[in-house]
């Protein structure tokens, strides 16, 4: 049972290049989330997902796009990278709402954007 | 210079002393907490949850402390050992959101 697994887990991109994150969970949960952290600050929401072909933004959603085209796949795709971007980024899944019950997170993606 | 913001509040005990990692919350109206742990390059771990209606619960080593009068929460863990050093930290539902602190940083010497 693996979890929540991320790919890549680290990726160095130019500015104005674009890329895809690719999260995968098998524990069935309706619910994924992308997250970003940087130093000093919690982890904030980019997207989020209530269930397969459902996406919505979360606090800090600019700049990014997502798909759940598959229950078990969320992908957080970057159209053109910026600086701003770079960060490490977590997927996370939970069987319910994130209000009501803990997240699972994956072990993150370290992007740096030059 | 470095930014202030980067330095994490840290904790530093020995081996087999207890924690106490606190964290204050925001808003009387938030009405579940949970702390999660962080280890070095590794993803947040849930370590327990607790709900408003409640004052204390107790896990495996580990017991939060809810105080609504002072909107604190504390993680308290009972003979420390060194895989217990991470960053933790408490977040809290407020109207239908999930907020995170910004953790405490856990160091703990043989």
């Amino acid at each position: 049972n693996a979890g929540v697994t991320q790919t890549p887990k680290f990726r160095v991109l130019k500015t104005g290049q674009s890329m895809t994150l690719l999260c995968a969970q098998d524990m069935n949960h309706e619910y994924m989330y992308w997250y970003r952290q940087d130093p000093g600050m919690g982890l904030r929401l980019i997207h989020y997902s209530v269930g397969e072909g459902t996406t919505a933004k979360g606090e800090v959603p600019d700049g990014y796009n997502v798909s759940r085209l598959k229950k078990q796949n969320f992908l957080l795709g970057l159209e053109s990278a910026a600086p701003s971007q770079t960060s490490v980024y977590f997927c996370a899944s939970s069987r319910r709402g994130a209000t009501n019950e803990k997240l699972f997170f994956g072990s993150g993606t370290q992007l740096s954007v030059l | 210079g470095e930014s202030v913001g980067l330095h994490l509040p840290t904790l530093s005990v020995q081996e087999g002393d207890n924690s106490i990692i606190n964290c204050a919350y925001s808003n009387s109206a938030s009405d579940y907490f949970i702390w999660y742990k962080q280890e070095s390059g590794k993803g947040p771990q849930f370590i327990i949850d607790i709900r408003s209606n409640m004052d204390k619960r107790q896990g495996q080593r580990v017991t939060v402390l809810l105080n609504k009068t002072v909107k604190h929460l504390s993680l308290q863990i009972a003979a420390t050992q060194p895989g217990d050093s991470a960053v933790y930290f408490c977040a809290e539902i407020l109207f239908q959101k999930l907020v995170f602190g910004t953790g405490t940083r856990l160091l703990v010497s043989p």
